[in-house]
């Protein structure tokens, strides 16, 4: 238990639906962060929230849309998805963004597209 | 541009001594940090060096030489829950503001009886 939790931990959608991943943290943390992981890839950043001001990949397509209401919550939008998406999407969180901080990742939700 | 390689596969024995390298190229360097991620898992924290040489905390060794672009994580008195990928990751200041992980693809390692 990382103090950083996820929900659903297991997403199956179609390419026409909109869902949305939650993130949690309980960590009195300042930056949460998404990342895509898939097979045989390595962790690709997708989103970084600092004191709720966001940094963005600019390589991420506009199907997928973060929302960070506060420092304790970030989501990830999802619509019209494609089935190359389907991967596992890690949320975390990290004290601040610089310096030694480590970043808390959560367990992951693994989405599939149909 | 930023490249970091690992090997993709070790394989090593229960009790052993194994090294997992790391080297990296990156624009700028702010730290490296090591996570053990098991099967089906999120990535848990094993360490970080920003200065040359090794950091030492119980079984597990992280060294550093910003010269080379070098990284490796030692484990000692290999267990079999020792078996999991092993993600090396460099913080570079002139990547989206210094906020980033850059990840390398991680060395997925078995350890057998």
């Amino acid at each position: 238990e990382t103090g950083v939790t996820q929900t659903p931990r297991h997403l199956v959608m179609g390419m026409t639906n909109k869902k949305s991943l939650k993130c949690e943290q309980h960590l009195g943390h300042n930056a949460m962060y998404w990342y895509k992981q898939s097979a045989k890839k390595p962790l690709e950043l997708m989103f970084v929230y600092s004191l709720e001001e966001r940094v963005e990949n600019n390589s991420v397509p506009s199907r997928f849309s973060p929302e960070c209401p506060n420092s304790s919550h970030l989501f990830l939008h999802l619509h019209t998805l494609q089935p190359e998406d389907s991967a596992l999407y890690l949320c975390a969180s990290s004290l601040s963004t610089s310096g030694s901080n480590e970043q808390f990742f959560g367990p992951g939700t693994r989405l599939t597209v149909l | 541009g930023q490249n970091i390689d690992q090997p993709t596969e070790m394989t090593a024995t229960e009790g052993a001594i194994v090294q997992i390298n790391c080297t990296y190229q990156t624009s700028g360097f702010n730290g490296l940090f090591w996570y053990q991620q098991h099967a089906g898992e999120a990535p848990t924290f094993l360490s970080y060096n920003v200065l040359d040489g090794l950091e030492e905390k119980g079984r597990f060794s992280s060294f550093l030489s910003r010269s080379k672009g070098y990284s490796y994580l030692l484990l000692k008195e290999l267990q079999m829950k020792d078996s999991a990928s092993y993600l090396c990751a460099v913080r570079d200041p002139r990547d989206t503001g210094r906020r980033a992980l850059t990840f390398g693809s991680g060395t997925r390692l078995q350890v057998q009886p």
